[in-house]
């Protein structure tokens, strides 16, 4: 199976909230990871990353969170609008390459 | 920059025919990828290119051929389809790990 995860596939929040999107990861080697967006029709759009000797990272309206200890990954959306209406993956680097294991992605919907 | 390339855009194909799916690249990226997509999944890996002449099989790659004879391009092919292979093609280019992803081809295999 996949060794990215995400704990639930459907988010609903009101515009205006944060939103908080989760991940878990099982390879305890990997030391990147990625956020990507994704709406409909579409291809992934880089939103923001993080390498494993960081904790938090942040970017506009957005925050990445890494725990090591625990292996989990979220990302966090400040005062969600119904463009950030999409599906969200997190993915992690596979050794070297270059290469991303993906989860299976949640879909986040903003209610206006 | 166009970024990463893909034709066509949609495609209907009958059990057993073949087809060559297009991707094009000008970010001069050494890696480039093939993911395909089913309904309310995420990506899995098909192939994947560290450069050219260079490909190996990821995740998924039954029924499937790559060629990488340019930095450019990167195309996928289909030989005999079949109803399985009904998906969304996304193709990837990276110079590390960030990827960059094409707007996608939505394949139908009837």
């Amino acid at each position: 199976g996949e060794s990215v995860g995400l704990h639930l596939p459907t988010l609903s929040v009101q515009e205006g909230d944060n939103s908080i999107i989760n991940c878990a990861y099982s390879n305890s080697a990997s030391d990147y990871f990625i956020w990507y967006k994704q709406e409909s029709g579409k291809g992934p759009q880089f939103i923001i990353d993080i390498r494993s000797n960081m904790d938090k990272r942040q970017g506009q309206r957005v925050t990445v969170l890494l725990n090591k200890t625990v292996k989990h990954l979220s990302l966090q959306i400040a005062a969600t609008q119904p463009g950030d209406s999409a599906v969200y993956f997190c993915a992690e680097n596979e050794n070297q390459g270059g290469k991303l294991i993906f989860g299976q992605g949640t879909e986040l919907s903003v209610k206006p | 920059n166009a970024g990463v390339t893909q034709t066509p855009k949609f495609r209907i194909l009958k059990i057993g025919q073949s087809m060559t799916l297009q991707c094009a690249q000008d970010m001069n990226h050494n890696y480039m990828y093939w993911y395909r997509q089913d309904p309310g999944m995420g990506l899995k890996l098909i192939y994947y290119s560290v450069g050219a002449g260079i490909t190996d099989k990821g995740e998924v790659p039954n029924g499937y051929n790559v060629s990488r004879s340019t930095t450019e391009d990167f195309p996928l092919r289909l030989e005999l389809a079949a109803p399985s292979q009904t998906s969304v093609y996304f193709c990837a280019s990276s110079y590390s790990y960030e990827q960059f992803f094409g707007p996608g081809t939505r394949l139908t295999v009837l």
